[in-house]
């Protein structure tokens, strides 16, 4: 099956910093999304990004599909932001089976 | 609002005991879906659903059983549950834009079970 690779694993920033976080897939998707769970363990949709680039106020997105990664930018964090970042892939071959990272640790301290 | 609702939140139950757990969700999506997630290993899907009438199995599928008699509603069934089945369920569900493509996940907000 489709194996996915977040980096970091774990990430401790400032408030206000910015930073990256990567996301490689050893397949060609149809299907990629970022997800956002914060610490009381809610799971929150970020973005649906199998292709391009998206942005939805400080957080933003870039899918470069032909070379199998995504990237999940957070820029002036706030320690609303800390919590696991997962990113979750789909393949044609393997159709309604989400492959899901194991996900970046997040923390951002005031 | 619609929203996707898990019940109960939490459970605490004996090994060989039945459990079912509820998934609604009222934004008429086609598809749902059950993970579990563990430490360790991530979310890993049980059992998912395109349709009423309609059921798979998932990487982890073994002990666990689902129905979706309408569009609303995917229970997840422990028939005997171990302890090994310890964990956090999450539902989700999602409304299929073609071709190859479960579409954008919504999740709810998890059932945390304990099998003593």
């Amino acid at each position: 099956g489709i194996q996915v690779e977040q980096s970091p694993p774990d990430l401790i920033l400032q408030e206000g910093a910015n930073s990256t976080l990567r996301c490689n897939f050893s397949d060609s998707v149809n299907n990629l999304q970022w997800f956002h769970q914060n610490p009381w363990g809610q799971l929150i949709n970020l973005f649906y990004i199998p292709s391009g680039t998206k942005q939805n106020g400080r957080l933003s997105a870039t899918t470069v599909a032909t070379e199998r990664y995504s990237l999940l930018y957070i820029s002036s964090s706030q320690t609303t932001d800390s919590g696991v970042y997962f990113c979750a892939v789909e393949d044609a071959d393997s159709w309604g089976k989400l492959q899901f990272g194991a996900g970046t640790q997040v923390v951002v301290t005031p | 609002d619609a929203e996707i609702t898990q019940s109960p939140r939490h459970k605490i139950t004996e090994t060989g005991r039945q459990v079912t757990l509820a998934c609604h969700q009222t934004w008429n999506h086609n598809n749902m879906f059950w993970y579990r997630q563990d430490l360790g290993h991530g979310l890993r899907l049980i059992h998912y659903s395109y349709g009423v009438q309609d059921t798979n199995k998932g990487e982890v599928s073994d002990g666990y059983s689902v129905s979706r008699s309408n569009t609303e509603d995917l229970p997840l069934t422990l028939e005997s549950a171990a302890s090994s089945q310890t964990s956090v369920y999450f539902c989700a569900s999602s409304i299929q834009p073609g071709g190859y493509n479960t579409g954008e996940l919504f999740f709810g907000e998890g059932s945390r079970l304990t099998v003593l």
